[in-house]
């Protein structure tokens, strides 16, 4: 069975302080994997899609990377606006289209 | 550009009524829609896979008869939760992918049975 976990569960940092979040997973022949944002009440938000072992991929203040086994969200000099929950998702091979999320990790960035 | 729209952001209604919820691709065709429920503080989860012109596919545990989905078009799925019950209220959310992996999703819909 496919599986997604995201660590830690909730992260607390000062304005300026970078971190990374995990995402570990186990699915039969990856087809992507997905790091989306989701704001209070609202759907998430694409940031990135990887595709293979070293793979990387930049957006602003967010750097995404990928291994066989795990990725990791890097955020540098995070500021307040970045306080989100943070979503992975994978996409197995084989034809199917469906998405299996973690529980995503809610950072707080503190000015 | 993929931008997915939903309507309502959010509905109120009373037990046992049903409620019906659009899910629009504004700016491309999507053959497939996805509908997601999503409880406070726990992440997506998958309730059906919505294909134009077809039934839809329903994950396990899912009523079909409960949660009817209809893909009418390549831009349009809709959701409707039949004789809702407290238990149904929930954030629903849609996604659809524009010939790519990747899902984008619509701002979600909060539905509360009173």
């Amino acid at each position: 069975e496919d599986q997604v976990t995201q660590s830690p569960e909730a992260l607390r940092l000062q304005e300026g302080e970078s971190s990374s979040l995990n995402c570990s997973y186990t699915v039969s022949g990856l087809r992507g994997l997905f790091w989306y944002r989701q704001d209070p009440g609202k759907g998430p938000e694409f940031l990135f899609t990887l595709y293979s072992a070293g793979e990387e991929k930049e957006k602003e203040r967010l750097k995404a990377t990928l291994t066989k086994k795990e990725s990791f969200l890097h955020i540098t000099a995070p500021k307040p606006e970045d306080s989100a929950t943070y979503l992975c998702a994978v996409r197995r091979g084989g034809g199917s289209e469906k998405l299996v999320f973690g529980k995503g990790t809610k950072l707080t960035v503190n000015p | 550009g993929a931008v997915v729209s939903q309507h309502p952001s959010w509905v109120i209604c009373k037990s046992g009524t049903s409620v019906k919820i659009e899910c629009r691709s504004l700016d491309f065709q999507a053959t497939t829609m996805f509908w997601y429920r999503q409880f406070p503080k726990q992440s997506l989860m998958l309730m059906a896979t919505s294909n134009e012109g077809s039934k839809a596919t329903y994950e396990q545990g899912v009523e079909k008869d409960k949660f009817l989905i209809n893909h009418a078009s390549l831009t349009l799925s809709t959701l409707t939760v039949t004789s809702a019950h407290p238990e149904d209220s929930s954030f629903y959310i849609c996604s659809a992918a524009p010939r790519t992996d990747t899902q984008y999703f619509g701002p979600g819909t909060r539905l509360t049975v009173l």
